[in-house]
């Protein structure tokens, strides 16, 4: 059964402080990871998508990598805003049966 | 294109009542999902459908019947509501295509058990 958590469950920084986003899954047998944003009360916004074979991403100010053999994932967010004060899902795909599991999610909170 | 598609976006249910919530895609994609999120949480899986004509419990399936009709569309059944079926529901969809794969969401169903 694939678990997957994200540590920590919150975070408080000040503005301009790099974010650093851990998520852990137990099978390592994905095709592949995506990070997610989401807003109170909103849906998912995608951010990330790192395929399985692939062991970064980015995105501006976002950068996401992805070590399958020891099943971690981090989300790097430089130079944050209070704009980012969000909620931050990972979700991994199974590679047998297609299954799409969710971590419980870090909320993070920028202080201007 | 719209994407994954959910309907209705909001709905209040007595106790016992009974309702379907529609979930439709138009990119074609083989597998789709249903979750659940309560308020602080994660999103957790009610059911999937890896593909057509094939529908698989998740980690909350009490309560929740799903009927994958066709490869647009998956449906998710509340048979006899209670409260704590109240929640906001999301749809999925995931397409795999040459080693590639991504997922898409709906915007979500609020629903309200009273």
């Amino acid at each position: 059964k694939q678990e997957v958590t994200q540590i920590p469950a919150a975070l408080s920084v000040p503005e301009g402080e790099n974010l650093v986003l851990n998520c852990s899954f137990t099978d390592s047998a994905i095709y592949n990871l995506q990070w997610f944003r989401q807003d109170p009360g909103k849906g998912l916004t995608s951010l990330l998508l790192i395929q399985s074979s692939q062991r970064e991403q980015t995105s501006g100010r976002l950068n996401a990598s992805l070590d399958k053999s020891s099943g971690r994932s981090t989300l790097y967010i430089a130079a944050s805003q209070p704009g980012d004060s969000a909620t931050y899902l990972c979700a991994v795909l199974k590679a047998a049966g297609n299954k799409l599991t969710f971590g419980g999610g870090t909320r993070v909170l920028v202080k201007p | 294109n719209a994407g994954v598609t959910q309907t209705p976006k909001f709905q209040v249910l007595k106790t016992g009542q009974s309702m379907t919530l529609q979930c439709a895609q138009d990119m074609n994609h083989n597998s789709m999902y249903w979750y659940r999120q309560d308020p602080g949480m994660g999103l957790r899986l009610i059911y999937y459908s890896a593909s057509e004509g094939t529908t698989d419990k998740g980690e909350v399936p009490n309560g929740y019947n799903v009927s994958r009709l066709n490869k647009r569309e998956f449906s998710l059944r509340l048979e006899s509501a209670a409260p704590s079926q109240t929640s906001v529901y999301f749809c999925a969809s995931t397409y795999m295509a040459g080693g590639l794969t991504e997922a898409f969401f709906g915007q979500g169903t609020r629903l309200t058990v009273v």
